[in-house]
């Protein structure tokens, strides 16, 4: 992706523990969304957090934004087996563009 | 809660030939979204539509044409097709352009033989 970029690139963690990803962009932003990918499905839309924003949280989920470094963060604690999918960040661009862009991906997996 | 609705969900089709991609965005939901998404990349924008126009253009080939229709559905035209083209292809409907979320359908998986 030319703007995202994400990191790891693959994740393995045991279940029961915390897992972070990282997402970094290049432009200013609207907003960043996190988005949920099972092998070959659809993506499932997690968390938005708005370019005023500095963390939000919903469930298990944590996600920052930090607009001076261009990166966002999102945490899920307390991992499950069934938490295991690719994990896209996408921003939402301010100069007039309606598209998102998105990250290249994180593949987390929890190991039982 | 209704979702977005895309249709077929596969396609098989042979090279050179043309397929039609049908999207049914949210109920009351106005603009409509098209991403591409190659096997293990990230999906990649390719055209949306706000209130039946095109409003704006991402990197989609000129062998493909989308539009919105009256009653806000949109279908993704591709013809000539390629085996570059075998991809998943996403819808998505928002009801603001710029502050809303971006609510994804299933896909359609298309393959070009």
């Amino acid at each position: 992706s030319q703007q995202g970029e994400e990191d790891p690139q693959a994740l393995s963690i045991q279940e029961g523990e915390n897992a972070t990803m990282n997402c970094s962009y290049k432009t200013s932003i609207n907003n960043l969304q996190w988005y949920r990918q099972n092998s070959g499905r659809g993506l499932v839309h997690l968390i938005l957090i708005r370019s005023n924003e500095r963390e939000k949280h919903s469930g298990r989920l944590r996600v920052t934004l930090d607009t001076s470094k261009k990166s966002s963060s999102l945490l899920i604690t307390a991992s499950r087996a069934a938490d295991t999918a690719s994990y896209f960040c996408a921003t939402d661009l301010i100069q007039g563009a309606q598209k998102l862009v998105f990250g290249q991906g994180t593949r987390l997996t929890i190991n039982p | 809660a209704a979702g977005v609705i895309q249709s077929p969900r596969h396609l098989i089709k042979e090279k050179r030939e043309t397929a039609t991609l049908k999207c049914y965005p949210i109920p009351r939901h106005d603009t409509v979204y098209w991403y591409q998404q190659g096997p293990g990349q990230d999906p990649q924008f390719l055209i949306s539509f706000y209130e039946k126009m095109q409003s704006d253009k991402g990197s989609i080939p000129d062998r493909f044409s989308a539009q919105q229709f009256s009653d806000y559905h949109s279908e993704l035209n591709m013809s000539s097709l390629e085996l570059g083209d075998s991809a998943l292809y996403f819808c998505a409907s928002s009801s603001d352009t710029h502050t809303d979320t971006q609510y994804f359908g299933p896909g359609t998986r298309l393959t070009v033989l």
